[in-house]
C-alpha cells in the first residue's frame, strides 16, 4: 500500500520562529511532490511544488531527498496566519491520470 | 481568479437515502476528481474523470458511487444508498492537461455530508 507519513504535531511555535516539517513516502516511483495547506474544515490549497534541487518561495523552502524518500518544508519567520495543517502530497505514478496520495498532515499553531 | 464551486456546502441525510453532490469545475479544465476527507483523517482519492468517463477509481468508490457530467459544466457525485460511514467532507477538484501531468489540482471548498 502506497503511503505518505507525517508527524501529526501540533507544532506550537511563537511568531518569528523557524519550524520544519518532514514527510516520508513509500512509492519510490512517485515523480511529483507537493506541500498543500489546509485550514480548519477548508479545502486543501497548493502551497508549493517540491523539486529535486530544492526550491524556495519567500519564507518557505522545500527539499526533496529521493534516495531517502523524504520531503521537508521549512518555514522561516512564522506568522500567525501560518497556523494551519500542512499536507505532504505525492502523485501516484501507477495512475495514468496522476491521482494524489495525501499525508494526514502536520498541524502548526503560531502564537503571539 | 477562477475557482471550483461545490453545492451544497452541507447536507444532512438519513441512512439509505440517495445523495447528489454537485461541482462546477474551472471552465477550461478537462480532468475532474472527487476526494473525500472523513473528520480527522487524511484526504482520500475517490475517482478521476476525463473525456466523459471514469479514468481511475479507488477501492472506496464501490457500486454505491457514481459520477456524471450531465451538461458540460456540472460534475456530480451520486451516492445511491448512504451509510453512516459515508459521512465526510467531499472535495471536487479539477485540472488542466499540464497541471494534471504534474498532479497539481484545484479544489473546491467541499460539501460536508452528514448521514444520520
Amino acid at each position: 500500500r502506497k503511503e505518505v507519513e507525517q508527524d501529526p504535531g501540533p507544532f506550537n511555535v511563537p511568531e518569528g520562529a523557524t519550524v520544519a516539517f518532514n514527510c516520508t513516502y513509500s512509492n519510490s516511483a512517485s515523480q511529483s511532490f507537493f506541500w498543500y495547506r489546509q485550514d480548519c474544515r477548508k479545502e486543501p490549497k497548493l502551497l508549493m511544488s517540491v523539486y529535486s534541487s530544492g526550491n524556495e518561495d519567500g519564507r518557505f523552502t522545500a527539499q526533496l531527498n529521493r534516495a531517502s524518500q523524504y520531503i521537508s518544508l521549512l518555514i522561516r519567520d512564522s506568522k500567525l496566519s501560518d497556523s494551519a495543517t500542512y499536507l505532504c502530497v505525492v502523485n501516484n505514478p501507477d495512475s495514468g491520470y496522476s491521482t494524489l496520495t495525501f499525508g494526514k498532515g502536520t498541524m502548526l499553531l503560531v502564537s503571539p | 481568479e477562477p475557482e471550483v464551486t461545490q453545492t451544497p456546502s452541507h447536507q444532512v441525510t438519513q441512512m439509505g437515502q440517495e445523495v447528489i453532490l454537485r461541482c462546477v469545475p474551472i471552465s477550461n479544465h478537462l480532468y475532474f476528481y472527487w476526494y473525500r476527507q472523513i473528520l480527522g483523517q487524511k484526504v482520500e482519492f475517490l475517482v478521476s474523470f476525463y473525456n466523459n468517463e471514469i479514468s481511475e477509481k479507488s477501492e472506496i468508490f464501490d457500486d454505491q458511487f457514481s459520477v456524471e457530467r450531465p451538461d458540460g459544466s456540472n460534475f456530480t457525485l451520486k451516492i445511491r444508498s448512504t451509510k453512516l460511514e459515508d459521512s465526510a467532507m467531499y472535495f471536487c477538484a479539477s485540472s488542466d492537461y499540464q497541471r494534471m501531468n504534474t498532479g497539481e489540482l484545484f479544489f473546491g471548498e467541499g460539501s460536508r455530508l452528514t448521514v444520520l
